[in-house]
């Protein structure tokens, strides 16, 4: 089975730019969490999405938003990028997620930097 | 809200010898999930063990292992017979099954090993 992919693997953009990456799940893999992760903050939960719905959600500006699609393809969009979104971006599948205990398998992250 | 504690940031062992990393966690959940994550230099991350807390026995996989005491919220991993593929970051992590904790896992700050030849 292919693992999880995440494009693009690089990304360079500016203040006040937006962006979105993508991400595709392990065949068969219903939920995709993502992740932010900055040396300073360490690795931190942005949203979860299960089915096409948004099912948890971290605490991030509004400015973050994310969606799936009915193949469970998931996009994360940051609007009005600020210097401080200058990350690493995972993206992690599993079966059903949610409190299920199955496994989150990751991909390689797209690593964001804003200018 | 939980929160997960590694409070060595750095490590270092010899190679084919035996090291032990630290965590912590709060929580006032009695059901929950913990984990251990490899992230190597190549940035992808890899599970490399995992313990439910309703199960008293430690989990090991190959020459990992834990030393999980839920009185105490500790949650310790354990490399024997350390290899050179060992050194990378390891986090420790939390995800709970209720709440707004489930479905999303709590990273700590992580510890990096390096594996001295």
């Amino acid at each position: 089975k292919a693992g999880v992919t995440q494009t693009p693997r690089y990304l360079i953009k500016t203040r006040g730019q937006q962006v979105t990456l993508s991400c595709s799940p392990i065949s068969g893999h219903r939920s995709v969490s993502w992740y932010q992760q900055t040396p300073g903050q360490g690795l931190q939960f942005l949203f979860e999405y299960f089915s096409e719905t948004q099912r948890n959600k971290g605490n991030f500006p509004g400015r973050f938003s994310g969606r799936q699609f009915s193949n469970s393809r998931s996009e994360m969009n940051v609007s009005t990028l600020e210097l401080g979104d200058s990350a690493l971006y995972l993206c992690a599948s599993s079966l059903r997620g949610g409190a299920s205990g199955d496994e989150q398998f990751f991909g390689p992250g797209t690593r964001l930097t804003v200018l | 809200a939980q929160t997960v504690t590694q409070s060595q940031p750095e490590m270092s062992v010899q190679e084919a010898e035996t090291v032990t990393l630290s965590c912590t966690y709060d929580t006032s959940e009695s059901d929950y999930y913990l984990f251990w994550y490899k992230q190597p230099p190549s940035r992808q991350m890899i599970l490399v063990i995992r313990q439910e807390a309703y199960k008293q026995q430690n989990a090991t996989e190959n020459r990992f292992s834990v030393n999980f005491q839920k009185a105490a919220k500790s949650f310790s991993l354990k490399i024997s017979d350390s290899q050179l593929g060992d050194a990378a970051m390891y986090f420790c992590a939390y995800r709970g099954y209720y709440g707004g904790s489930q479905g999303n896992l709590i990273f700590g700050k992580g510890t990096k090993l390096s594996v001295k030849p």
